[in-house]
């Protein structure tokens, strides 16, 4: 079975740029969850999204936006890009909403 | 607010050497823990995790870890390390309940050095 599939793997954008990120789950899982983690750190909750519902929103400002289709994969938007923004985006997926298993993440690096 | 807190940002350790990496969290219900290994530039490995029942846990790679309700704490454990072991360590707790039901909360990991 596949795992959690992020694409791109690497992405270098230009300040003030928006960006899209993707994630496919597990066959079968209905919860998928996005995380930032900035080198140095563990990862930070942004959103979860639960049967294409927004289940929790962490604190990112509005820049950053979420979305989860009815195969269940999900999209991550940033838009008006900072160099803060630079960081490996992980997203995950759970059946029930509670254990989860992580993809490689999307190195995002802003110049 | 939920928090973890793991002490050791670097440890360093020989080869055939046990290991204990500490974790300390808050959280205000019965936790749901989890443990996760990062290598670098990679996504994170569940090791293990504990919902309830038998409070020492077993996981993958030898890995165990024991949850102390009385010291809030989740430490985790290895008799024999093995230099395939050199990583990042994340211990974490998920938020069963209320908003932002599923939220994870990472501590800030420790790296894993280990010798010859």
């Amino acid at each position: 079975d596949a795992g959690v599939t992020q694409s791109p793997t690497h992405l270098i954008k230009t300040r003030g740029q928006q960006v899209t990120l993707r994630c496919s789950p597990i066959s079968g899982h209905k919860s998928v969850s996005w995380y930032q983690q900035v080198l140095g750190q563990g990862p930070q909750f942004i959103f979860q999204y639960y049967e294409k519902e927004e289940r929790g929103r962490g604190n990112f400002p509005d820049r950053f936006s979420a979305r989860q289709f009815p195969n269940y994969s999900s999209e991550l938007n940033v838009n008006a890009l900072l160099l803060g923004d630079s960081a490996l985006y992980l997203c995950a997926s759970s059946f029930e909403g509670i254990g989860y298993t992580f993809g490689s993440g999307t190195r995002l690096t802003v110049v | 607010a939920q928090s973890v807190t793991q002490p050791d940002i670097h440890i360093t350790v020989s080869e055939g050497a046990s290991l204990e990496l500490r974790c300390n969290y808050s959280y205000g219900a019965t936790p749901y823990l989890f443990w996760y290994v990062q290598s670098p530039g990679q996504g994170l490995q569940l090791l293990l995790k504990y919902f309830s029942g038998d409070t020492l846990v077993q996981g993958i790679k030898g890995f165990e870890a024991e949850f102390k309700r009385s010291q809030s704490s989740f430490n985790l454990r290895k008799p024999s390390v093995h230099w395939s072991d050199a990583a990042e360590y994340f211990c974490a707790v998920v938020n069963a309940g209320g908003t932002s039901y599923g939220k994870l909360t990472f501590g800030q990991g420790t790296i894993l050095t280990v010798h010859p």
